[in-house]
């Protein structure tokens, strides 16, 4: 089946530093998945932070980055310069959408981001 | 933000008991979805439907969970008779144009 690993189970970062989060996946299912990073602040719901659904491609907001690359595998997460307030748990997903209306996610086990000042 | 609501936001229930809870998907969103989040932070597919047909399901949920989402009411997932394993973060989440939104979760503690 598909499969996705954040291999940091945690993170610390001073502020302004600069951030990468790393995602690899594997779809069985589907040769091109779309690609997510989901964000959970303290206290708060799991929030979309960026997708990507092209091989290639970039998404960004917040400030934050991630590209899709098909040959790696990968869909890291970065960042130039963090702030206090990015301290969260950042979740890297796939989907294996197929052009149905089921698709359904499948994520990796999170990274838990703190930022000290 | 979101706007998927889901209810009660803490549920505490007696081993064997039943657990309801309850969301109201995102207007417009036409695919509705139940995760369960464990203390390991693994999350785990459990139903999906649209409208009020079930799409997919897992095993587990066949057996003791159940969903559904009457037309003008909200969407529901019922643990029929809680187990200690089920306590967890169950999180609803609503489908458009491929992307899920996801609610604040119900968490579940079994005791």
């Amino acid at each position: 089946g598909d499969s996705v690993t954040q291999t940091e189970g945690q993170v610390t970062v001073s502020e302004s530093k600069s951030l990468i989060i790393n995602c690899t996946y594997s779809a069985t299912s589907i040769a091109y998945p779309n690609l997510f990073w989901y964000v959970r602040y303290p206290g708060e719901g799991l929030q979309l932070l960026l997708k990507v659904i092209t091989a290639g491609q970039k998404g960004s907001s917040r400030g934050f980055e991630a590209t899709y690359n098909k040959e790696t595998t990968s869909f890291h997460l970065q960042k130039a310069s963090v702030q206090e307030s990015d301290s969260a748990v950042y979740y890297c997903a796939l989907s294996d959408f197929s052009g149905g209306s089921n698709a359904k996610l499948t994520f990796g086990k999170g990274t838990k981001l703190s930022v000290k000042s | 933000n979101s706007k998927v609501i889901q209810t009660p936001r803490y549920l505490v229930k007696g081993q064997g008991q039943k657990a309801k809870m309850r969301c109201i998907p995102e207007k417009g969103h036409p695919v509705v979805f139940w995760y369960q989040q464990n203390k390991n932070n693994e999350f785990k597919f459990l139903i999906n439907f649209q409208n009020q047909e079930v799409l997919q399901q897992i095993d587990m949920t066949e057996k003791r969970f159940s969903a559904e989402c009457p037309s003008n009411s909200p969407c529901s997932l019922e643990i029929q008779s809680s187990e200690a394993g089920d306590s967890a973060l169950y999180l609803c989440a609503s489908s458009r144009l491929n992307t899920l939104y996801f609610g604040a979760g119900t968490r579940l503690s079994v005791l």
